[in-house]
């Protein structure tokens, strides 16, 4: 069965305070990691997917990396609107459904 | 281009009652889903089609329905409501395996 954990399940930094949102994931044959942004209200956006260890993608402040146990979300200078709660996903082995983390909610003070 | 809408967005019940939740993609997506969303439990997959004319169970199918009317809606029914069912509804269609998801229907049974 698929597991996916995200650490810590809240962080709040200081508007320009860098820092990372942690992943790890237990799955037979990784075939996707995804990421989502979600606020308040409304439903999941979709942000990342990476496929294979060593891999990185980049949007606006954020920065998605993946190794063979983890991913991390890398937020430099983050701004009050990166406020959200960010919901990591992976799709393994054989199956054809994403298993969700239960998400980390990132607070920026201005 | 509305991408995934969903209806109602707001819901209460009395248990034993039946409604319908509708949900309509405009992005020619093949694959459409229904989860739910409670504090602490993260998304769960209730029911999947990967294409017109195919559903199966997700995680959680208990006591839901589901129809694929064409390749645009995924209907989901509850028969007979109950308190457990109380939750945040969340449509999502995807071309592969990254969905996309529609505001969410806020579900209250009383």
């Amino acid at each position: 069965e698929d597991q996916v954990t995200q650490s810590p399940e809240a962080l709040r930094l200081q508007e320009g305070e860098s820092s990372s949102l942690n992943c790890s994931y237990t799955v037979s044959g990784l075939r996707g990691l995804f990421w989502y942004r979600q606020d308040p209200g409304k439903g999941p956006e979709f942000l990342f997917t990476l496929y294979s260890a060593g891999e990185e993608k980049e949007k606006e402040r954020l920065k998605a990396t993946l190794t063979k146990k983890e991913s991390f979300l890398h937020i430099t200078a983050p701004k009050p609107e990166d406020s959200a709660t960010y919901l990591c996903a992976v799709l393994g082995g054989a199956n054809s459904k994403l298993t969700f983390g239960k998400g980390i909610t990132l607070s920026v003070r201005p | 281009n509305a991408g995934v809408t969903q209806t109602p967005k707001f819901q209460v019940l009395k248990t034993g009652q039946s409604m319908t939740l509708q949900c309509a993609q405009d992005m020619n997506h093949n694959s459409m889903y229904w989860y739910r969303q409670d504090p602490g439990m993260g998304l769960r997959l209730i029911y999947y089609s990967a294409s017109e004319g195919t559903t199966d169970k997700g995680e959680v199918p208990n006591g839901y329905n589901v129809s694929r009317l064409n390749k645009r809606e995924f209907s989901l029914r509850l028969e007979s409501a109950a308190p457990s069912q109380t939750s945040v509804y969340f449509c999502a269609s995807g071309p592969g395996y990254e969905q996309y998801f529609g505001p969410g229907t806020r579900l209250t049974v009383t």
